[in-house]
């Protein structure tokens, strides 16, 4: 979707190292999502923040860590805890109330 | 967390074939979204339901919201092959809240 600019497109890091994956959108959208998608498989919930400063563990949060200092921002760091790191992540925003979710284009992340 | 349940997990079809998904859960909802997931890129809203019993089109594709909130479907008529893609459900509990994906339904269209 436009507007939603995750980066980089593809990320490789060597095994023990933590990562960080950025989302910054420009559509004044108040929450944001990361989600994990691995093959075959449908989308989990890692974190979400509905306002800036406040965030909440989806259901696989262990081994990732967020931050959301400014509305547009919301990155995602991949610590060396995550035991399988290796998946797409996707970055989601949501306008608001009864509004649809629109995604980012994804960062495949591999670890080496 | 709760996944959805999208059946089927896979499709392949002739081009020109009507194709039929669908998703059910054991709990209620009050939004079902319908994406479509192409290699490499993010989900892309197809078509959004707000209201128990509503049919919505868009072009070749109607989803429905199931009277009891705890189903929708997708239809798509006359395939052709861009049609092919992951497609996936997703239901939303209240405004706001965090979204409960299915597990997705890959299309392939043979020419």
């Amino acid at each position: 979707d436009g507007g939603i600019t995750q980066s980089p497109k593809y990320l490789f890091r060597k095994e023990g190292q933590n990562v960080t994956l950025s989302c910054e959108q420009n559509l004044n959208h108040d929450a944001m999502y990361w989600y994990r998608q691995d093959p075959g498989q449908g989308l989990r919930l890692i974190y979400y923040s509905q306002i800036v400063n406040d965030f909440q563990k989806g259901d696989i949060a262990e081994g990732y860590s967020v931050s959301r200092e400014k509305k547009e921002s919301f990155p995602l760091t991949v610590t060396s805890a995550q035991k399988n790191p290796t998946a797409f992540y996707l970055c989601v925003t949501q306008p608001g109330l009864n509004q649809p979710q629109h995604f980012g284009d994804g960062t495949r992340l591999s670890i080496l | 967390g709760q996944q959805l349940n999208q059946s089927p997990q896979s499709m392949f079809i002739q081009e020109g074939e009507d194709v039929s998904m669908n998703c059910t859960s054991s709990s209620i909802f009050n939004t079902w979204l319908w994406y479509k997931q192409e290699p490499g890129e993010g989900p892309v809203l197809l078509i959004a339901l707000y209201k128990a019993g509503e049919l919505t089109s868009n072009g070749r594709l109607t989803a429905q919201f199931g009277i009891t909130r705890k189903d929708s479907f997708l239809n798509i008529s006359a395939s052709i092959p861009s049609d092919v893609g992951i497609y996936f459900c997703a239901g939303q509990r209240t405004s706001g809240s965090r979204l409960t994906f299915g597990e997705g339904t890959q299309l392939t269209v043979n020419p």
